[in-house]
C-alpha cells in the first residue's frame, strides 16, 4: 500500500518550453503533497507543499511563477516548469501523506528533467 | 533551527562488514525520525522509522534507535551486502507541519 507514482520518469525539453510532471497517489488519498528537487549527489530540497484545493506554499527562494503547482484532487498533483532553462535540469521528486499517517511521507520514483 | 546532520561519505566497506552511519538532529518538539535509501536513478524508499524516544526501527537487517538524550538515530547493520550499496538519508518530520528535514545523505559502497 501507499504507492506514489510519477509521470514521466524522464523528460528532455528545449529551453524556453514548459513541461508538466504528474504525481499520483495510487491507493490512498493524499491530503498533502510535497515537491522536492535533488541536485546530483546532493540532498533533497523542499520546493513546495500543496494541499488539495488550495494554493501551494512555496519555500523561500523558490519562484512560484516558474514552478507552478496544482493539487486538483486528493490523488493528483502536478508541477509545471515554465519557460525551462538548462539550470532547471534536475531530479524532481514528489511525496504524499495520507489522512491516517500525516507524519510519514510516501515518495514517488522521481522525474529526471533535462533542458537542452 | 531544525536540522539533521549525517556523517559524510562515501563509506566503503567489504561484504559482511559492520555498518554504522551516524545521524544527529536538532528539533523542537518530538519529531519522528526516518532512514530512507536511494538506489541509483530511483526515488527514496523508506527503510525504517521511529516515532518516539527509545523506539527501535528495523528492516532488512538494518536497525536504528531513537535516542532523545543524545538526539541521535544512528543506522546500523551487522553484515552488509553488495546490494546495500546506495545513498542513505536520515530525516525528521516536524511536529505540526509534517515537513521533512533531510540530512545530506551518505553514500555507501560495498565491495565483494
Amino acid at each position: 500500500g501507499a504507492v506514489v507514482s510519477q509521470h514521466p520518469s524522464w523528460v528532455i525539453c528545449k529551453s524556453g518550453t514548459s513541461v508538466k510532471i504528474e504525481c499520483r497517489s495510487l491507493d490512498f488519498q493524499a491530503t498533502t503533497m510535497f515537491w522536492y528537487r535533488q541536485f546530483p549527489k546532493q540532498s533533497l530540497m523542499l520546493m513546495a507543499t500543496s494541499n488539495e484545493g488550495s494554493k501551494a506554499t512555496y519555500e523561500q527562494g523558490v519562484e512560484k511563477d516558474k514552478f507552478l503547482i496544482n493539487h486538483a484532487s486528493l490523488t493528483l498533483s502536478t508541477l509545471t516548469v515554465t519557460s525551462a532553462h538548462p539550470e532547471d535540469s534536475s531530479f524532481y521528486i514528489c511525496s504524499a501523506t495520507s489522512q491516517d499517517r500525516v507524519y510519514e511521507q510516501y515518495f514517488g520514483p522521481g522525474t529526471r528533467l533535462t533542458v537542452t | 533551527g531544525n536540522s539533521v546532520t549525517q556523517m559524510e561519505g562515501p563509506v566503503t566497506l567489504s561484504e559482511e562488514a559492520f555498518l554504522t552511519i551516524n545521524c544527529t538532529y536538532t528539533a523542537t518538539g518530538y519529531p519522528s525520525l526516518f532512514w530512507y535509501v536511494q538506489y541509483p536513478g530511483e526515488g527514496l524508499q523508506l527503510l525504517l522509522k521511529a516515532t518516539k524516544a527509545d523506539d527501535k526501527g528495523s528492516n532488512k537487517g538494518f536497525e536504528a534507535t531513537y535516542r532523545k538524550e543524545t538526539t541521535s538515530f544512528h543506522l546500523e547493520k551487522g553484515s552488509v551486502q553488495v546490494s546495500d550499496s546506495a545513498v542513505y538519508f536520515c530525516a525528521l518530520s516536524l511536529t505540526g507541519t509534517y515537513k521533512y528535514i533531510f540530512g545530506t545523505g551518505t553514500r555507501l559502497k560495498v565491495l565483494a
